[in-house]
């Protein structure tokens, strides 16, 4: 079975400053990942997603994610946060063929002024 | 193109009382999700079709949640009798067939008095 641990549940950033929120999976077969986001009373979103390939993806917005099989992490980050990032931010894993994702608890950003 | 459609939004029931959420997949999508998210928690899977058939539907606690896909369309989710634990917002997504990227609709609220 997978799981998804986020290793922060809340990161309080100044406006303007980078971030990095981490994400560490645990799973026996190769897997797939996804970062997604959920504004306050909103479903998720769909921010970066690794399924193959080079290691590192990028967003839109200057948000990337880079994928680590080694040290089993896919950490999310962003060199120069806005106000507007501030949301609820969740890590998946998948097995292929499974089509069946475990979600991590979710990391609060907090961007301060 | 539309995303996933939900409805309602947000309802507020008294325990016992029975309730059904609705869910519109995007166009095309034969897999169709539904997650609960308790407060502060990841999303969870309950049930996943295909088409519509449930191919796992594991944890879906079957004595008082029930699902339907009849046309392999939109989906119906229904809780009898409804407990004051299954205060949560109930999120719906959908995929293509053998694809991993899911996508997530505005999800419901439910609150049970």
């Amino acid at each position: 079975a997978q799981s998804v641990t986020q290793l922060d549940s809340q990161v309080p950033v100044f406006e303007e400053a980078p971030v990095e929120l981490r994400c560490n999976y645990s799973s026996s077969v190769s897997v797939y990942l996804f970062w997604y986001v959920q504004y306050p009373n909103q479903g998720l979103q769909l921010l970066l997603k690794y399924l193959s390939g080079s290691t590192l993806v990028k967003g839109i917005n200057g948000f990337e994610a880079e994928f680590n099989k080694s040290q089993t992490s896919f950490h999310f980050r962003k060199p120069s946060v806005h106000i507007s990032d501030t949301a609820e931010y969740f890590c998946a894993v998948g097995t292929y063929g499974a089509q069946k994702l475990v979600f991590g608890q979710g990391t609060r950003l907090t961007i301060n002024p | 193109e539309a995303g996933v459609v939900q409805s309602p939004r947000y309802k507020i029931i008294e325990k016992k009382q029975p309730v059904a959420f609705w869910c519109n997949p995007i166009s095309g999508h034969n897999t169709l999700y539904w997650y609960l998210q308790n407060l502060g928690q990841g999303p969870e899977l309950l049930i996943r079709y295909e088409n519509e058939e449930a191919v796992d539907d594991s944890q879906l606690p079957k004595d008082r949640f029930s699902a339907e896909r009849l046309k392999g369309v939109d989906s119906t989710l229904k809780i009898q009798p409804a407990e004051l634990g299954d205060s949560a917002v109930y999120l719906c997504a959908s995929s293509l067939s053998g694809q991993e990227t899911q996508y997530f609709g505005p999800g419901t609220r439910l609150l049970v008095l």
